[in-house]
């Protein structure tokens, strides 16, 4: 069964940097065509792409926030951890991680119930 | 980044009635590769958005049939045969042919 399963603290202050981790079970980051994503979306506003790490650890950000995300990967702990630097309460959001998975089409199938993270001093 | 518009931004319908949403995307999503990368996901309340259509018109795995998807280029339709109650959510398309991946604002299906 393929679960994604978000952590990290629920509050941060401005300027501090938010730390998240996606646990991944049921499926391998390690096998080719694996993607694992990562997706915010603030209280009431609709989805932000903010992150991709492939199988082969190629990696990918969001233009805009690439300055301050960094995504990276643990194989042997079968987890995906984001960093994301300087918060600010804008970044307000609940952090979904999501796996995109490439047989014959690619698809994001999977996503994890996601984890609020408040900006706050 | 690629502007995903979608409408409308909110539907009332009654059980057994069909509902339509439309997506237009600022740029094709047809790829040189012959597909065309455009999908459909419902974030039923309190979850995570779950996939139902990926390009264009395939349905995803469990997804029943009464959900079907068409278009090409730009312009795209999800389109629901007999709503259920258990369709109530928000449903978005989102374009994965260029980084980043965008999605639509959301529709927002409610039950009459």
């Amino acid at each position: 069964q393929v679960t994604l399963k978000e952590s990290g603290p629920a509050l941060v202050k401005p300027t501090q940097t938010l730390t998240l981790t996606c646990t991944l079970s049921g499926f391998s980051l390690s096998t080719s065509g694996m993607r694992v994503n990562w997706i915010r979306q603030p209280p009431g506003k609709a989805l932000e792409w903010l992150a991709r790490i492939d199988w082969d650890d190629d990696k990918f950000y969001r233009t805009s926030l690439k300055t301050r995300l960094t995504i990276s990967k643990d194989t042997s702990k079968n987890q995906v951890v984001l960093t994301m630097t300087n918060m600010d309460p804008v970044d307000t959001a609940t952090y979904y991680c999501a796996r995109t998975t490439c047989p014959t089409s690619c698809y994001t199938d999977y996503w994890g119930q996601g984890t609020l993270v408040t900006v706050s001093s | 980044d690629i502007v995903m518009t979608q409408t409308p931004l909110s539907l009332s319908v009654t059980p057994g009635q069909p509902a339509s949403i439309s997506c237009k995307s600022s740029q094709s999503l047809l790829h040189s590769d012959g597909k065309t990368y455009l999908y459909w996901s419902l974030q039923k309340p309190g979850q995570s958005p779950q996939l139902l259509i990926y390009e264009v018109s395939n349905r995803f795995s469990g997804v029943p049939d009464r959900f079907s998807g068409s278009g090409s280029g730009t312009d795209f339709t999800l389109k629901i045969s007999r709503v259920e109650t258990e369709d109530v959510g928000v449903y978005y398309c989102m374009q994965s042919i260029q980084l980043p991946y965008t999605f639509g604002q959301g529709t927002k299906l409610e039950i009459k």
